[in-house]
């Protein structure tokens, strides 16, 4: 199993404000996908990131993949109440997920 | 038009039965897959099936076993329930086969889970 780890665990920030949230692994990958969670739903795929320094907006939502390939970041300009959720990272055929952030944007 | 769909939503049974989550979808697509996201909201890939064959499973106990009757269908069913049971169970599916192998990405589309708890 490849470990990606997810950084910060939880996140509670006002309407507004900007934040990041990273995955790291030991581990190259040849992609790596985030998706988000909202409470009693399946995950969503928002971004998957194939080249190494990859920048892909969507959005308020940039996402980038490090030029090792081992690690990523997630970063919401502006957050809204609707960004609320358990945000993941997926590694390796995308089989593996991260420990996950959840995010709560306070209005 | 749901596209993976699940039931039951909630499941509450006793320590020690048998019980079954069925699984469809409507998309397609030729891979399915079992996870188990735990109290910690850790989600941990445990069974996936392409064109109804075996090709992921991940460590788990033989008392999981899963069925699939076609390439729309992934049931999970689980013998001797234990309290450790408990979780949310998601069930997915995907366009293509992926194992991680340079160049291949798929998007997985997620069901809306079924939350079991074992008293």
């Amino acid at each position: 199993t490849q470990l990606l780890e997810q950084s910060p665990q939880f996140l509670s920030i006002q309407e507004g404000e900007n934040l990041t949230v990273y995955c790291n692994s030991s581990s190259v990958f040849s992609s790596l996908q985030w998706y988000r969670q909202e409470p009693g739903e399946g995950p969503v795929l928002l971004v998957t990131v194939v080249t190494g320094g990859e920048v892909k907006k969507l959005k308020r939502l940039t996402f980038q993949f490090g030029d090792a390939r081992k690690d990523s970041s997630l970063h919401i300009t502006a957050a809204q109440t609707g960004d609320t959720g358990l945000y993941l990272c997926a590694g390796a055929g995308q089989f593996y997920f991260g420990t996950g952030t959840s995010l709560t944007v306070i209005p | 038009d749901t596209a993976v769909s699940q039931t039951p939503k909630y499941l509450v049974t006793q320590m020690g039965n048998d019980k079954s989550i069925k699984c469809e979808q409507n998309l397609g697509h030729d891979t399915m897959y079992w996870y188990k996201q735990d109290s910690k909201k850790f989600l941990k890939i445990m069974f996936s099936y392409n064109n109804k064959e075996l090709i992921i499973n991940e460590t788990v106990p033989n008392r999981f076993s899963p069925k699939s009757p076609d390439k729309a269908h992934l049931n999970l069913h689980i013998n001797s329930l234990e309290l450790g049971d408990s979780a949310v169970y998601f069930c997915a599916s995907s366009p293509m086969e992926g194992r991680g192998l340079a160049g291949t990405y798929n998007e997985q589309f997620f069901g809306p889970g079924t939350r079991l708890t074992v008293l």
